[in-house]
């Protein structure tokens, strides 16, 4: 596709439940990065994949928060016994590299708005 | 650790105002800095950036210069549109790093 898709677009879940949100990134990208987006809170960095080294995990908020990235491409950001406190934005992003150095544009999707009632 | 502190909205203009949305850091060593634009019901974009002291990043009529003696780096138009009406997030990008760090976000609203 042109840009970064994610699904679903919203997601509303009882507290307690699992859920799993979907990042594809632009083809041919190696970095992939999970931001969150909540109230008062701004946008707060989670985790991000480069190519096969193991992830960046350090802003994940608590052991409930998982992301895995199948054969570099396509991420799956899971939550378990989700919390009302999870409801936010998640955003994904990809890049074709990782690093300041040359500051590789990081493209955003759309987001998915995940509600915990 | 690293942070940026923008100034909180909403900022409300007429068409054709001046614009000025301050934006400060702290982070050790070089960072790169950014401005991210969010447009109502889109996704977020980047809108301009600067990766090292005294450039000047510029883009749809918008500025902002990397000021390293002021750690700021504040975005600028000389008239703003009602098209321009969105949420403004800076950011940066610490040298040895590959994450953005972002700050809260400022709503500009711009009024016909």
């Amino acid at each position: 596709g042109a840009g970064v898709s994610q699904s679903p677009s919203n997601k509303v879940t009882e507290k307690g439940k699992d859920v799993e949100l979907r990042c594809d990134p632009i083809s041919g990208h190696t970095a992939l990065y999970w931001y969150r987006q909540s109230l008062g809170q701004g946008l707060e960095f989670l985790i991000y994949f480069q190519g096969n080294s193991a992830p960046d995990k350090s802003g994940l908020p608590s052991d409930r928060f998982s992301a895995e990235r199948t054969g570099g491409s396509v991420s799956t950001l899971t939550i378990q016994r989700t919390q009302q406190e999870d409801s936010a934005v998640y955003l994904c992003a990809s890049s074709q590299e990782a690093g300041a150095f040359n500051s590789n544009e990081q493209f955003f999707g759309p987001g998915t708005r995940l509600t915990v009632l | 650790g690293d942070s940026v502190t923008q100034m909180e909205g909403p900022v409300t203009l007429s068409e054709e105002a001046f614009l000025t949305i301050n934006c400060t850091y702290t982070a050790t060593g070089y960072p790169s800095l950014f401005w991210y634009v969010q447009y109502p019901g889109e996704g977020l974009q980047l809108l301009l950036k600067a990766t090292k002291a005294d450039d000047k990043g510029s883009n749809k009529g918008f500025e902002a210069t990397y000021r390293k003696e002021t750690t700021s780096f504040h975005l600028e138009k000389g008239s703003v549109q009602v098209s321009d009406s969105a949420v403004y997030f800076c950011a940066l990008m610490n040298s040895g790093y590959s994450t953005l760090t972002f700050g809260k976000g400022t709503m500009l609203l711009v009024s016909p």
